[in-house]
């Protein structure tokens, strides 16, 4: 089957311009994950979704920074007024959701895109 | 505090050696799983193996296995027979099951296997 496809795979914006990104999860998955992983650093949570719903959106950074899951499947993370900073790889994960089995729950990532804000 | 910590920043190892990879992590919740898993140069993370912290026995996944030491809070990686294709960066991840979804990662640490 299809794993998480994330588009584009790369992204070049220049300085306060507005980004979309978007992650596709694995089919039946109904939890969703956003992580920003920074040159040379491991990944860094940015927000979980359990179907439609934000569960925790502790790791967005400000409020230039938003995502939604308006159907439980697709996801788009939107950042408004880019700046320099945000330049990193930004990585969609996927897992099934079972609460009652949360602490084992493997999340599969997907290839990431590339953002670069000249 | 650093809640996963990865000390070597870079590893060597011949072909066909093992090689260990080092990860400590700090939790009060009683509930936890680790995991690790394996970032090659296109970017992609890949799932390697888990570990719960109330499993009683080490976890193993063909090469991978890992060297749980519950009181000592490590869950070291130890890959067998290393492979070209093992050369990576390799992440220690945990999600503590009071702190919701997310996974934490260290640092990393970067594998060479040389020829």
């Amino acid at each position: 089957g299809a794993g998480v496809s994330q588009t584009p795979s790369n992204k070049v914006t220049e300085k306060g311009k507005y980004v979309e990104l978007r992650c596709d999860p694995i089919s039946g998955h109904t939890a969703l994950y956003w992580y920003r992983q920074s040159l040379g650093q491991g990944p860094e949570f940015l927000i979980y979704f359990q179907g439609t719903g934000a569960a925790d959106d502790s790791g967005l950074p400000n409020d230039r920074f938003f995502a939604v899951r308006p159907e439980g499947s697709v996801s788009t993370l939107k950042i408004q007024r880019t700046e320099r900073g945000d330049s990193a790889m930004y990585l969609c994960a996927s897992s099934r959701g079972s609460l009652q089995r949360a602490r084992q729950e493997t999340q599969y990532f997907g290839p990431g895109t590339r953002l670069l804000v000249l | 505090a650093q809640k996963i910590t990865q000390t070597q920043p870079g590893m060597f190892v011949q072909e066909k050696e093992a090689v260990t990879l080092d990860c400590t992590y700090d939790t009060s919740d009683p509930s936890y799983g680790l995991f690790w898993y394996k970032q090659p140069s296109s970017g992609e993370m890949i799932f390697l193996i888990y570990q719960g912290s109330y499993d009683q026995q080490n976890a193993t996944e063909g090469r991978y296995s890992l060297n749980f030491q519950k009181a000592r809070k490590s869950a070291n990686l130890v890959i067998s027979a290393s492979q070209l294709g093992d050369s990576a960066m390799y992440f220690c991840a945990m999600r503590e099951d009071n702190q919701g979804g997310k996974l934490i990662f260290g640092q990393g640490t970067e594998l060479s296997v040389k020829p």
